[in-house]
């Protein structure tokens, strides 16, 4: 059974430093990877989607890197701003299509 | 555009009570699913349903009862509602559930569902 770690829970920095989320996840057979950011009280994000056969995609100051075989992603964040303040999820998709979360990071930049 | 819709988007009701969410996705895709974010904001896959035919269903009460009159909608109706219900809905599409391809998977705003 697949199961998704996410760590920190939470994290808190001060604006401008460059930081990283890990995701660690059970079973190695995913179809791709997918990271998400939640504000308060509204929908999710698409930020960035890894596929299998991937290593890294990179998105303005976002990069997301997998290395399947050991079960892990990690999504760097470069020179934070307190706008990136959010939930980020970390979610693997398997055989019929389904997202498996992880529980998140929930990210704090501080001016 | 709005690409992945719900409504309502905040629903409060009494135990016991039926309801139902709607969803359409206008992105043309096969694949639509629900999820259930819980208190804990701890989200799970419920349904998942591919050009109107159910895909996955994970063990979820049959007091919930998804329905699909095409590819575009994918609406959820709850009987009897308990407290434990009680949680955010997300309704999500996707192009197809197939493992070729990105298929990047896309979230419409939620639904909170109270129950009282």
């Amino acid at each position: 059974k697949q199961e998704v770690t996410q760590i920190p829970a939470a994290l808190s920095v001060p604006e401008g430093e460059n930081l990283v989320l890990n995701c660690s996840f059970t079973d190695s057979a995913i179809y791709n990877l997918q990271w998400f950011r939640q504000d308060p009280g509204k929908g999710l994000t698409s930020l960035l989607l890894i596929q299998s056969s991937q290593r890294e995609q990179t998105s303005g100051r976002l990069n997301a890197s997998l290395d399947k075989s050991s079960g892990r992603s990690t999504l760097y964040i470069a020179a934070s701003q307190p706008g990136d303040s959010a939930t980020y999820l970390c979610a693997v998709r398997s055989q019929g299509g389904k997202l498996i979360f992880g529980q998140g990071t929930e990210l704090s930049v501080k001016p | 555009d709005t690409a992945v819709s719900q409504t309502p988007k905040y629903l409060v009701t009494q135990m016991g009570n039926d309801k139902s969410i709607k969803c359409e996705q206008n992105l043309g895709h096969d694949t639509m699913y629900w999820y259930k974010q819980d208190s804990k904001k701890f989200l799970k896959i419920m349904f998942s349903y591919n050009n109107k035919e159910l895909i996955i269903n994970e063990t979820v009460p049959n007091r919930f009862s998804p329905k699909s009159p095409d590819k575009a909608h994918l609406n959820l109706h709850i009987n009897s509602l308990e407290l434990g219900d009680s949680a955010v809905y997300f309704c999500a599409s996707s192009q197809d559930y197939g493992s070729g391809g990105a298929n990047e998977q896309f979230f419409g705003p939620g639904t909170r569902l109270t129950v009282l």
